[in-house]
């Protein structure tokens, strides 16, 4: 079972700060690594994707991959209450499937 | 330009009984896939078409079940509920082309009760 792994929380960082998501995955062979963003009852949507030869910066959000550590990270800078969501790790192995770590709650407290 | 639209949005069945959901892509896009979340084991993977062809299946067993027609609509089936199968049940819809290969936008969700 190719498994993405991400700590639940919740995440709770002040109204300014850098919010740090992480999650690691076990196939190694994974080439592309995504971030989605899932307010409550709402469905996911995606915020950034990177492949694996490289970080990426976008607004507020940059996201960086370890290969070597196999983990992937999500940096929001200036977090605002609007960031509070839940925060899916994705990754796609061979084929187009993605699959999902089970999220991290996070919460920008005012 | 419309979203992905699911229908219906909310579903009770009870046990045994048999449900289909739709789902109908963005305009151009031929790729759906569907995916089933809950609180236990979040978002997992359960098909994925592309030009009414089965590309990829996740690890659910034979009663889930799906098709995708020619104007790139899809169904999934599940037969002989359980109570197991509540769920979120979410399609994804991609154009699979050039910059937005990687784009997968989500529907609303139908959210499946078994009583």
């Amino acid at each position: 079972q190719k498994e993405v792994e991400q700590n639940s929380g919740p995440l709770s960082v002040p109204e300014g700060a850098i919010a740090s998501l992480n999650c690691t995955y076990s196939d190694r062979g994974s080439q592309s690594f995504f971030w989605y963003r899932q307010y409550s009852g709402k469905s996911p949507e995606l915020i950034m994707f990177i492949y694996s030869n490289g970080d990426k910066e976008d607004g507020r959000f940059t996201a960086q991959l370890n290969k070597a550590s196999q983990y992937v990270s999500l940096l929001i800078r200036d977090s605002q209450p609007s960031d509070s969501a839940t925060y899916l790790c994705a990754v796609r192995g061979s084929g187009y499937a993605l699959n999902f770590g089970k999220g991290t709650s996070l919460l920008v407290t005012p | 330009k419309a979203g992905v639209t699911q229908t219906p949005r909310y579903l009770i069945k009870t046990r045994g009984q048999q449900v289909t959901l739709s789902c109908s892509p963005i305009s151009g896009h031929r790729s759906v896939s569907w995916y089933q979340q809950t609180p236990g084991q979040g978002l997992q993977f359960l098909f994925e078409y592309f030009s009414e062809t089965q590309r990829n299946k996740g690890n659910f067993p034979g009663r889930f079940s799906g098709r995708q027609f020619s104007n790139s609509r899809s169904e999934m089936n599940v037969s002989t509920l359980e109570l197991g199968d509540s769920a979120l049940y979410l399609c994804a819809s991609s154009t699979l082309q050039g910059r937005s290969y990687n784009e997968q936008f989500f529907g609303p969700g139908t959210r499946l009760t078994v009583l």
